[in-house]
């Protein structure tokens, strides 16, 4: 089955500057890639996702790359607020999500 | 704000209790699940229902018995719980058939679920 790699788990930067995630999935037939955020006591929220028909998406600060050939997509959070720290899942379809990462905005 | 709705938000229950999890969207969405978060962990998958049809068990113990009433409600039925069972409890919806590789996925806030 698909087996969906995330990093880092915990990710700390100050108010302003970017952050990166990274996943990496198994399955080449893999083709939809969300993006999940998760405050607090709340259930996830889609943020941004990305098809395999397309190598790069953007939505304001945000940002997805997908790689198919090294089954690699990556979330890219340009200055960053406070009011991002949360946890980022990724994900390959429906089943297969990434272990998190902890995102920490420092003010 | 999610369009999918759960209630209740939280419950605490013994482990001879009966009592059920729900979930309402209304956005005409075809396909619905359930997934189980524990704390720190990514959600993971319990069961997928499309047309109102249980299409995905992800062999999920039988003290679990998901419910489709209608296109909108999606029930969860706990019975004889074990207190490893707590956990929050998710449902979310996708437009059209429960394809898992294509359909974007809205998900309910959750219910926080206690055995005690």
């Amino acid at each position: 089955g698909e087996n969906v790699e995330q990093h880092p788990s915990t990710l700390s930067v100050q108010e302003g500057d970017s952050a990166v995630i990274k996943c990496t999935y198994s399955d080449s037939a893999s083709n939809y890639f969300p993006w999940y955020k998760q405050e607090l006591g709340k259930g996830p929220q889609l943020i941004i996702d990305i098809r395999s028909n397309v190598g790069e998406k953007k939505d304001q600060r945000i940002a997805v790359t997908l790689n198919k050939t090294a089954k690699h997509f990556s979330l890219h959070i340009t200055e960053t607020q406070p009011e991002d720290s949360a946890v980022y899942f990724c994900a390959a379809g429906a089943l297969t999500f990434g272990s998190g990462t902890r995102l920490q905005v420092q003010p | 704000d999610t369009e999918v709705t759960q209630t209740p938000k939280h419950l605490v229950m013994g482990m001879t209790n009966k009592k059920s999890l729900k979930c309402e969207q209304h956005m005409g969405h075809r396909a619905m699940y359930w997934y189980k978060q524990k704390a720190k962990k990514p959600p993971e998958l319990m069961f997928v229902y499309s047309y109102e049809k249980l299409s995905i068990n992800e062999s999920v113990p039988s003290r679990f018995s998901p419910e489709c009433p209608n296109s909108s409600l999606l029930n969860l039925h706990l019975h004889a719980l074990q207190p490893e069972d707590s956990a929050l409890y998710l449902c979310a919806s996708s437009q059209g058939t429960a394809s898992l590789w294509g359909n974007t996925i809205y998900f309910g806030e959750g219910s926080w679920l206690t055995v005690v």
